[in-house]
């Protein structure tokens, strides 16, 4: 059985401070998501991460994968208030191909930043 | 990306009931997905709903406590079945797009809390 695992649960951090979560999985797979969800709101996607290498960059958050080590982080440069949310990552173990995923998602991030 | 409506948006319901969830979607799409998530947890997939197809239930989840019903590429439903307080979360759905790689859209989520 999948599992994916992220730490820390809960940061509280202050703005301009950076701070790495990390998401790690139990099985092969190249393909990782990352999501923000806000609080009584829905799941908005952040990344598509799809393969050994591959980072991604959007405003303060970089995501990366290592599917060597089965894991992938993403990284808060210098945080500000907006940033405060939950964080998933998922890892998609279907084959490869349209109709295949499966995501599996990880126990989540909440993250608060402390102006 | 999709733009996916879900109603109701919350609801609270008596014990031994059962609630219907629908899931409307502006684009047509092969594949929808329906999620749980408890208070304070993370996401669990529930099933798989395929156009013209019976649904793919994950393990820990029955078609006779989750009956998904998908009529055309636009719509699905989820009824939560004899309802307990254990039932209390939201329920999301969610759609895959293809454009070489899947990526899964959230609908906005129903608030079910079983009383």
């Amino acid at each position: 059985e999948l599992k994916v695992e992220q730490n820390p649960l809960f940061l509280s951090m202050q703005e301009g401070k950076n701070y790495t979560i990390y998401c790690n999985y139990s099985t092969t797979s190249d393909r990782l998501y990352w999501y923000r969800q806000d609080p009584g709101k829905s799941l908005e996607s952040l990344f598509v991460l799809l393969s050994n290498g591959a980072v991604k960059q959007e405003g303060r958050l970089m995501a990366s994968l290592d599917t060597k080590a089965r894991l992938s982080t993403l990284h808060i440069t210098a945080a500000v208030h907006d940033l405060s949310a939950t964080y998933f990552c998922a890892v998609d173990i279907g084959p490869r191909g349209f109709g295949n995923e499966k995501l599996t998602f990880g126990t989540g991030t909440r993250l608060t930043i402390i102006p | 990306s999709a733009v996916i409506s879900q109603k109701p948006s919350r609801d609270i319901c008596q014990r031994g009931t059962s609630l219907t969830i629908q899931c409307q979607v502006d684009s047509q799409v092969t594949m929808m997905f329906w999620y749980r998530q408890q208070p304070g947890q993370s996401l669990t997939l529930i099933a798989t709903a395929n156009q013209g197809s019976e649904a793919t239930y994950e393990s820990g989840f029955v078609i006779d406590k989750f009956p998904i019903s998908r009529p055309n590429l636009t719509f699905s439903t989820l009824t939560v079945s004899n309802m307990s307080p254990e039932d209390s979360s939201i329920y999301l759905c969610s759609v895959e797009h293809y454009r070489g790689y899947n990526e899964q859209f959230f609908g906005p989520g129903t608030r079910l809390t079983v009383l």
